[in-house]
């Protein structure tokens, strides 16, 4: 596997209040990608980077911020949790440091409930 | 815009039966298309691409322009196949966009 780990594996919090996700890489990928997971629904974008300080929107962005200070860490947060942001979310790297995105590599996975 | 459908929920098939997991795509420019699968209990992994038009554990795909289609077939479904699979999509800006996935069922 490549070196992607999430962090919390496993969160329950309450509506309203902020939850930040950590995706650290060890890879050097340019490329990192944060997806949210639901029945019926598949991988769903939500934001990524394209680089240190560089972002863009996904499909599904309302509700969620990124930061990525450091090639191999891109943090989501949620600033104010809604129960309709309960679901599994995943991290994903790509592309070699200077290449086009290839292949993703997961992260494991993020589960958040909000209740 | 971009979209990738994959119209089945749910297949189940019986082992050693062929399988045929539909992906169908809208996309504007030149398409790279991949198929990823989530096997129980382990991450999300690259089942193969079209550039690279390889078999991996027996699956094939083949882009069909003409269809907008890139469906995922296996001759003879084994037990270890049962899984989900999605279908992907490299678009503009370097996003990778989704179908919402087809769980194989392969029964003995």
């Amino acid at each position: 596997d490549a070196g992607i780990t999430q962090s919390p594996r496993h969160k329950v919090t309450e509506t309203g209040t902020p939850v930040t996700l950590r995706c650290h890489q060890t890879e050097n990928h340019r490329y990192m990608y944060w997806y949210r997971q639901d029945p019926g629904h598949g991988l769903r974008l939500i934001h990524y980077s394209y680089g240190v300080k560089d972002t863009d929107k996904g499909e599904v962005s309302d509700g969620y911020s990124v930061s990525r200070s450091k090639t191999e860490d891109f943090l989501l947060t949620l600033e104010s949790a809604t129960s309709s942001q309960t679901s599994v979310y995943f991290c994903a790297i790509s592309g070699s440091a200077s290449g086009k995105p290839g292949e993703l590599f997961f992260g494991e996975g993020s589960r958040l409930t909000v209740l | 815009a971009q979209r990738v459908t994959q119209p089945e929920k749910l297949l189940s098939v019986f082992k050693g039966a062929p399988v045929e997991l539909k992906c169908n795509y809208s996309y504007s420019g030149s398409p790279e298309l991949f198929w990823y699968v989530q096997y129980s209990r382990q991450r999300l992994q690259l089942l193969l691409r079209h550039i690279s038009r390889e078999s991996i554990k027996g699956f094939t795909a083949d882009l069909n322009k003409g269809e907008t289609s890139f469906h995922l077939k296996k001759p003879f479904a084994q037990e270890e196949d049962s899984a989900m699979y999605y279908c992907a999509l490299l678009s503009y800006f370097n996003k990778f966009y989704f179908g919402s996935g087809t769980k194989l069922n392969v029964k003995p």
